[in-house]
């Protein structure tokens, strides 16, 4: 079956570091793409999707290029800031879009 | 505008009682969710529902229940609670189009004793 493997945090940076969240994903088909963040006492919001091969999905300074050779779809930013510092988990839909598959979630912690 | 609203947003239970976690939307949309969220597993999906009166079971429904008798409400039920389904409770909504986001409410955090 689908399945999301993400890399295991908690992950510390220092504000205005570089941030890759690795993410590589199990499915047939052609899987829809997306990464949620989810801020303290709050519900999972959508950060960014890709729906095919090659497309990159952006906000709020986030990236991810969806990568079918590699099956991967890893998070960057160029410059964390505190305001960052939430759970974010890599998620796919298969062939029903909406049935989300999860990663395991990874903390990001930025200290000022 | 309202979302996505879950109640209650904590609740504890002795093992064997039984509880509904309610859920509510105002967007209209067709497809509604439960999932759990447990530590080093991320979320995963219980029940899910296509439209009012369609529900169908998501990778780990066992010992809950649902229904949609209304486009809006998605109730949760648990018949005989256990601690094993200590955990955050997420309803989540969207239109049923194929890339449509999610929209989540804010959780409901379970304990059973």
């Amino acid at each position: 079956g689908n399945s999301v493997t993400q890399m295991e945090g908690p992950v510390t940076l220092s504000e205005e570091a570089f941030l890759t969240i690795n993410c590589t994903y199990t499915a047939t088909g052609y899987p829809s793409l997306f990464w949620y963040v989810q801020y303290p006492g709050e519900g999972l919001q959508l950060l960014l999707k890709a729906t095919k091969a090659d497309d990159k999905g952006s906000n709020k300074g986030f990236e991810a290029t969806y990568r079918k050779e590699t099956t991967s779809f890893h998070l960057e930013k160029g410059s964390v800031q505190v305001s960052d510092s939430a759970v974010y988990f890599c998620a796919l839909s298969g062939r029903y879009g909406n049935k989300l598959v999860f990663g395991a979630g990874t903390i990001l912690r930025v200290k000022s | 505008n309202a979302g996505v609203t879950q109640t209650p947003k904590f609740q504890v239970l002795k093992t064997g009682q039984s509880m509904t976690l309610q859920c509510a939307q105002d967007m209209n949309h067709e497809y509604m969710s439960w999932y759990r969220q447990d530590p080093g597993m991320g979320l995963r999906l219980i029940h899910y529902s296509v439209g009012a009166g369609i529900t169908d079971q998501g990778e780990v429904p066992n010992g809950y229940n649902v229904s949609r008798s209304t486009t809006e409400d998605f109730p949760l039920r648990l018949l005989s609670a256990a601690p094993s389904q200590t955990s955050v409770y997420f309803c989540a909504s969207s239109y049923s189009t194929l890339g449509s986001p999610l929209h989540f409410g804010n959780g409901t955090r379970l304990t059973v004793t």
